[in-house]
């Protein structure tokens, strides 16, 4: 099945600095790629998404990037606020099924200010 | 509009024992899944469903069965319960079809329910 490695675990910024986290996935087939935040205690949410004919695709302080040809995405988040802290995950779909989707191990962000 | 609904939130088994996690989503969403979220594991899928009547294996199905009578509603049963399934379980479910686009859509989590095993 599909494996999706996620890089690093932990990551500590100072407010306003850029964090980036990156997900490469094993499968070439697979055609989509959200990215969710769970906040401590909470329900994960999806914060941005690409599909596979897309290479960029940002929304305000929040961009993904995607190669397909390394098969690897990236999350990047500029000017960070406190309130980004949590973990983020990153999920591919599996090709055999369509719309199943599988997910990274988690980065937990930290934002001190 | 609920989304989501799991019950119970909070659940403590005794090994061997055997439970039903509960998940009802009103979006009318086809697909339907769950996932176990163990510390440094992420979140693992262990049944998904793309339709009533519809069931697949995912990445940890051992130990749990499911089945999709109806839409709404997707139910995760412990047969037999051991310590390794002391866990967060999460349903989530997502619309997906023309709309979407190829590859599914956006996941709509519950709230989660926490199960201990003794």
């Amino acid at each position: 099945g599909e494996n999706v490695e996620q890089h690093p675990s932990t990551l500590s910024v100072q407010e306003g600095d850029s964090a980036v986290i990156k997900c490469t996935y094993s499968d070439s087939a697979s055609n989509y790629f959200p990215w969710y935040k769970q906040e401590l205690g909470k329900r994960p949410q999806l914060i941005i998404d690409i599909r596979s004919n897309v290479g960029e695709k940002k929304d305000q302080r929040i961009a993904v990037t995607l190669n397909k040809t390394a098969k690897h995405f990236s999350l990047h988040i500029t000017e960070t606020q406190p309130e980004d802290s949590a973990v983020y995950f990153c999920a591919a779909s599996a090709s055999n099924s369509g719309y199943a989707l599988n997910f990274g191990k988690g980065t937990s962000l930290l934002v001190t200010p | 509009n609920a989304g989501v609904t799991q019950t119970p939130k909070f659940q403590v088994l005794k090994t061997g024992q055997s439970m039903t996690l509960q998940c009802a989503q009103d979006m009318n969403h086809e697909y339907m899944s769950w996932y176990r979220q163990d510390p440094g594991m992420g979140l693992r899928l262990i049944h998904y469903s793309v339709g009533a009547g519809i069931t697949d294996q995912g990445e940890v199905p051992n130990g749990y069965n499911v089945s999709r009578s109806t839409t709404e509603d997707f139910p995760l049963r412990l047969l037999s319960a051991a310590p390794s399934q002391t866990s967060v379980y999460f349903c989530a479910s997502s619309y997906f079809g023309g709309r979407r686009g190829p590859g599914g859509g956006e996941l709509f989590f519950g709230e989660g329910s926490r199960l201990t095993v003794l």
